[in-house]
């Protein structure tokens, strides 16, 4: 099973900040199957970013995936009020599909 | 827009088995592009994925789970399920269900159902 680790726990940082998120695959993804959910409290998470780097559909510009092989980072430019959230990586190179942990990126 | 909703019991004894229900609505489950995938969140805890379908009925499972689940799907009706048997206080969680491409991760989700393992 591919372990994920993300980085740090809690991201304590101010609005208009920039954030850096990683995550830490125990293998390589060599297919770069990598993605990055946005969860809410009492809601569904929400795709980000996938195959790395790859935005999904309405994601601002201000979130940016990027990496290789086992380590990974998704970054937010300037954080706006509505990405105080929790935020998760997950691959699907290899079965059984993993998350990690989660970071929760706070208002400082 | 495809959306997924999620149904079934939200409290469960344990020792029993949990049965939960996805209905697809604006797109068909039939489509050889795309799984159909359930997946777990315990209250204050991370994501685990359970499982996915195809609509040949091909089923993929997560070992952690030892084969206590089981998900099949009714094109018919346009959903698939869930069965978890001998369920436990640990198996209480959000359960949610979602779509996942060929070469995608899941996207997208259903609001997600609580189920709760307690007698």
């Amino acid at each position: 099973e591919i372990v994920l680790t993300q980085s740090p726990g809690t991201l304590s940082l101010s609005p208009g900040q920039r954030a850096t998120l990683s995550c830490r695959a125990s293998q390589s993804l060599s297919s770069g199957y990598l993605a990055w959910y946005q969860q809410k409290p009492g809601l569904a998470p929400r795709l980000l970013i996938y195959g790395t780097s790859i935005k999904a559909t309405g994601i601002p510009d201000r979130f940016s995936g990027s990496g290789s092989r086992t380590n990974f980072t998704l970054s937010i430019s300037r954080l706006e009020p509505e990405d105080f959230a929790l935020y998760y990586c997950q691959q699907y190179d290899k079965s059984p599909l993993t998350f990690g942990g989660g970071t929760k990126v706070e208002i400082k | 827009q495809l959306q997924l909703q999620e149904s079934g019991p939200g409290l469960v004894k344990p020792s029993e088995t949990l049965s939960l229900t996805c209905s697809v609505s604006g797109g068909s489950v039939s489509t050889d592009s795309h799984y159909w995938g359930w997946l777990r969140q315990p209250p204050g805890k991370g994501l685990e994925w359970i499982g996915d379908i195809y609509y040949t009925g091909i089923t993929y499972y997560n070992p952690s789970l030892s084969s206590r689940a089981t998900i099949s799907v009714d094109t018919s009706q346009n959903q698939f399920s869930l069965k978890v048997s001998s369920v436990t206080a640990a198996d209480t969680a959000v359960y949610y269900c979602a779509r996942r491409g060929f070469g995608r991760p899941f996207d997208p989700w259903g609001q997600g159902s609580l189920v709760t393992v307690s007698s």
